[in-house]
């Protein structure tokens, strides 16, 4: 079964709109951390945010902001004002105490174009 | 700090011959991971390595993939023969582990294969 589902394969924005892209894991353990990683079309992946299950404290980081939910099993990212700059493919991933917290299982992905 | 680098950066090669993809992590840190990225499987895990140690290499397709790593500065990852299917974006990583960053990976910018 898929651990990290990221079911908005592509999405367009145009400049200065606010955008959300969705991530929906799957676990059984307790304790397990959440990320988000940024691949510019450079091509290397960049981690943007970790979250561990206990701490369900939204956050923004400028732009940036992150909502989890463990209700949903939801861990969604919102950019506002999307810029340019933000184009790029977005991955959601996951990694479980149980599995080794090092271990990521990264979702499939959402490539983001704001379009100027 | 220089970053993880990665070497080749494109390597073409036809079916049969042997590839061999280097990596060097951050200085300092304990974990590097070989991923391998497609377009029909996205990121896969296939080997991670704790102070040089091989800790879960469930993740590698078979037999014809290897990886070492002989010292804290260096790793490898050989396919010998190679088949097209092989052809994908191979990524390296590292993280200061559990003290440092749990779950931070400091990604290379990845060695593109093509095999004919």
């Amino acid at each position: 079964a898929q651990k990290v589902t990221q079911a908005q394969t592509e999405i367009s924005v145009v400049e200065k709109e606010d955008v959300t892209l969705d991530c929906v894991y799957e676990t059984r353990d307790t304790t397990y951390y959440l990320f988000w990683y940024k691949q510019p079309p450079s091509g290397e992946l960049v981690f943007l945010i970790r979250r561990n299950s206990f701490d369900e404290q939204n956050e923004i980081s400028g732009r940036y902001s992150w909502n989890f939910q463990k209700s949903t099993s939801s861990f969604n990212f919102t950019i506002t004002a999307s810029q340019v700059v933000d184009s790029a493919v977005y991955f959601c991933a996951l990694s479980e105490e149980g599995t080794g917290a090092n271990n990521l299982f990264f979702g499939t992905g959402t490539r983001l174009t704001v379009i100027p | 700090d220089a970053g993880v680098i990665q070497s080749p950066r494109h390597e073409v090669t036809e079916m049969g011959q042997e590839v061999t993809l280097r990596c060097k992590p951050i200085s300092g840190h304990d974990y590097l991971f070989w991923y391998r990225q497609t377009m029909m499987r996205g990121l896969e895990l296939l080997i991670y390595f704790n102070n040089n140690v091989p800790i879960d290499d469930s993740g590698m397709p078979e037999d014809r993939f290897s990886a070492k790593m002989p010292n804290a500065s260096f790793s490898t990852l050989k396919i010998q023969p190679s088949e097209p299917r092989d052809s994908a974006v191979y990524f390296c990583a590292s993280s200061p582990g559990l003290a440092g960053g749990l779950g931070e990976l400091f990604f290379g910018e990845g060695s593109r294969l093509t095999v004919l």
